[in-house]
């Protein structure tokens, strides 16, 4: 199935502590982003690669490190978690010069 | 700086009515304008989308309608039905780069 893919689904995870999500996409497209969705459902962008490089860096702590290892891939890295990251992170993907987005299933992520 | 403003919050319709959400922009090299459906657990899907070079937009059900002066866009969902309960967020995109802003999305909720 041609998708985005996110794992883990779920990720329960005490404070402090570090942790990872990965995102693959086998759709072909260049372009690649974490979105953020907090408890009321807003949906923030916090990153955007293309072709393995940065091109979108919100104002997120920096706590928060992503990395692409190849333009179908890019993982998000968070370290020291915090109660307030709690919320669902998608990832998606795109060609940079269309405009439609493809969102993989999401990640809930749960401080406590 | 909200850039997209998206409302109602909620909306309750009955089966067979129709339901309208709307959007305002703000920045005038927003060129795409998307509306995505997202359901519980998943990530937001591509619903319809429209550029400003036209009014209206319709695919089956859904109809957007774009006031390019106004810098308003809204989604109407004919003959809604319970399988169209769902969280619905407007987007808009600019031809500088490849970032999508959302709306703060509209949680519509069909009644049988």
């Amino acid at each position: 199935d041609t998708a985005v893919s996110q794992t883990p689904k779920y990720l329960v995870t005490q404070m402090g502590n570090d942790k990872s999500i990965k995102c693959e996409q086998n759709l072909g497209h260049d372009t690649m982003y974490w979105y953020k969705q907090d408890s009321k459902k807003f949906l923030k962008i916090m990153f955007s690669y293309n072709n393995k490089e940065l091109i979108i860096n919100e104002t997120v702590p920096n706590r928060f490190s992503p990395k692409s290892p190849d333009k179908a891939h890019l993982n998000l890295h968070i370290n020291s978690l915090e109660l307030g990251d709690s919320a669902v992170y998608f990832c998606a993907s795109s060609h940079r010069d269309s405009y439609g987005y493809t969102f993989g299933s999401g990640t809930r992520l749960t401080v406590v | 700086q909200q850039q997209v403003k998206q409302s109602p919050q909620s909306l309750i319709v009955q089966k067979g009515g129709i339901s309208i959400i709307n959007c305002a922009y703000e920045n005038t090299a927003f060129d795409y304008f998307p509306w995505y459906q997202q359901f519980p657990g998943k990530g937001p899907a591509l619903l319809i989308a429209i550029r400003p070079d036209v009014s209206e937009k319709k695919e089956g059900r859904f109809t957007i309608s774009f006031n390019k002066s106004a810098k308003q866009f809204s989604l109407h969902i004919m003959d809604s039905q319970p399988g169209d309960s769902a969280t619905y967020f407007c987007a808009a995109r600019g031809t500088s780069g490849s970032r999508l802003t959302f709306g703060e999305g509209t949680q519509l909720t069909v009644n049988p």
